[in-house]
């Protein structure tokens, strides 16, 4: 059974500073997902990663893919207020494309 | 382009009563996804549908849990009778093959 694991699960931040969130996960994928959540709202789609080293950058936010660590890492550079929301990692199965399974979230608050 | 829809976007009853929830996809998106997401967790995958025929319904509660997409489009997914655990907020997906999932606003149910 794929587990997807994510840390830290909350996460408090001064503006301006920088953080990594970190996506571990079981088994073997090729593809990996990062979404945003904002509160009462629903998912709203991040990067899609593909294949080993594969890295996307999307404004303050980059997320990378180490398939044989099993580790995916979203680095937030300079943060702001906006970027405050939960943001979940979700990983597919290799034998079902598009059977994700996500983590539990990090709930990201940036402060002024 | 329109983008994922569901119906109710808010649901009050009473345990043991039935509820039903409605999806209509992006259109021109072949799978369909229902995931539950309980306050606090990130989204479990419940049911997925390859225009109407079922891929994976591995994690659905069958003795109380139906979902049918009859014509290939739209979705409704039903409890019956419902539990104080179903509480939580249930979302539709769809995508194009197994490509990136677009999320509808979800439907919030609350059972007391």
């Amino acid at each position: 059974e794929l587990k997807v694991e994510q840390n830290p699960l909350f996460l408090s931040m001064q503006e301006g500073k920088n953080y990594t969130i970190y996506c571990n996960y079981s088994t073997t994928s090729d593809r990996l997902y990062w979404y945003r959540q904002d509160p009462g709202k629903s998912l709203e789609s991040l990067f899609v990663l593909l294949s080993n080293g594969a890295v996307k950058q999307e404004g303050r936010l980059m997320a990378s893919l180490d398939t044989k660590a099993r580790l995916s890492t979203l680095h937030i550079t300079a943060a702001v207020h906006d970027l405050s929301a939960t943001y979940f990692c979700a990983v597919d199965n290799n034998t079902n494309a598009g059977k994700s399974t996500f983590g539990d979230g990090t709930t990201l608050t940036v402060k002024p | 382009e329109a983008g994922v829809a569901q119906s109710p976007r808010y649901k009050i009853i009473e345990k043991r009563q039935s509820v039903a929830f409605w999806c209509n996809p992006i259109s021109g998106h072949a799978t369909l996804y229902w995931y539950q997401q309980i306050l606090g967790q990130g989204p479990k995958l419940l049911i997925q549908f390859q225009n109407n025929g079922v891929v994976d319904d591995s994690q659905l509660p069958k003795d109380r849990f139906s979902a049918e997409r009859l014509k290939g489009v739209d979705s409704t997914l039903k409890i019956q009778p419902a539990k104080l655990e179903d509480s939580a907020v249930y979302l539709c997906a769809s995508s194009s093959e197994a490509d990136t999932q677009y999320f509808g606003p979800g439907t919030r149910l609350t059972v007391l």
